[in-house]
């Protein structure tokens, strides 16, 4: 079975632009989440959606939006890039079971210039 | 506010000996997850404890949880080169969800 896939791998924006990350989730996981690991850090909660609507928001701005479709794949959209935002964007997939262990894709890297 | 400590931040280590990577939280939980994570690459799950003394081993790696105490223990024994990694504990932010709170990271390089 495939894992989770990102898209796209790599990701240059400037100041200012907007960015949509996309992610699909391990077949027959309903639930995502999507992380922010800065160069040195641990990953830092942004949101997470099961069954297509938004179950937890991290300490991020408005500018982080996300959405999960029917098939279960979501997008995640930055607006208004800031250097700050430069990191390594990760999805997790799980399955409603009892350990609700996540399984995390190969991320996204952006990087804002 | 729940919050995941790790300690040591860094760790270097011989081939051959013991090391104890140690993850401390600061609310209750029932559950805690040790990630491995490659330089540029991703997270790659090592163990899910999900009860007090739950304790998991898998190779030269054995995972411990104390609920009680809050703490969860990474053991390393007769480390190799091939451990050299960095080390994650994580936390769920409520014991019904997903979404995970991670420590900083434990960044493990074993030398010759």
């Amino acid at each position: 079975d495939a894992g989770v896939t990102q898209s796209p791998t790599h990701l240059i924006k400037t100041r200012g632009q907007q960015v949509t990350l996309r992610c699909s989730p391990i077949s027959g996981h309903k639930s995502v989440s999507w992380y922010q690991q800065v160069l040195g850090q641990g990953p830092q909660f942004i949101f997470q959606y099961y069954e297509k609507e938004e179950r937890g928001r991290g300490n991020f701005p408005d500018r982080f939006s996300a959405r999960q479709f029917p098939n279960y794949s979501s997008e995640l959209n930055v607006n208004a890039l800031l250097l700050g935002d430069s990191a390594l964007y990760l999805c997790a997939s799980s399955f409603r079971g009892s350990s609700y262990e996540q399984y995390f894709g190969p991320g996204t890297r952006l990087t804002v210039t | 506010e729940l919050k995941v400590e790790q300690n040591p931040l860094f760790l270097s280590m011989q081939e051959g000996k013991n090391y104890t990577i140690y993850c401390n939280y600061s609310t209750t939980s029932d559950r805690l997850y040790w990630y491995r994570q490659d330089p540029g690459k991703s997270l790659e799950s090592l163990f899910v404890l999900l009860s007090n003394g739950a304790v998991k081993q898998e190779g030269r790696l054995m995972a411990s949880l104390d609920t009680k105490a809050r703490l969860s223990t990474l053991h390393i024994t007769a480390a190799v080169h091939d451990l050299s990694a960095t080390y994650f504990c994580a936390v769920p932010l409520s014991n019904s969800g997903y979404a995970l709170n991670f420590g900083k990271g434990t960044s493990l390089l074993v030398t010759p």
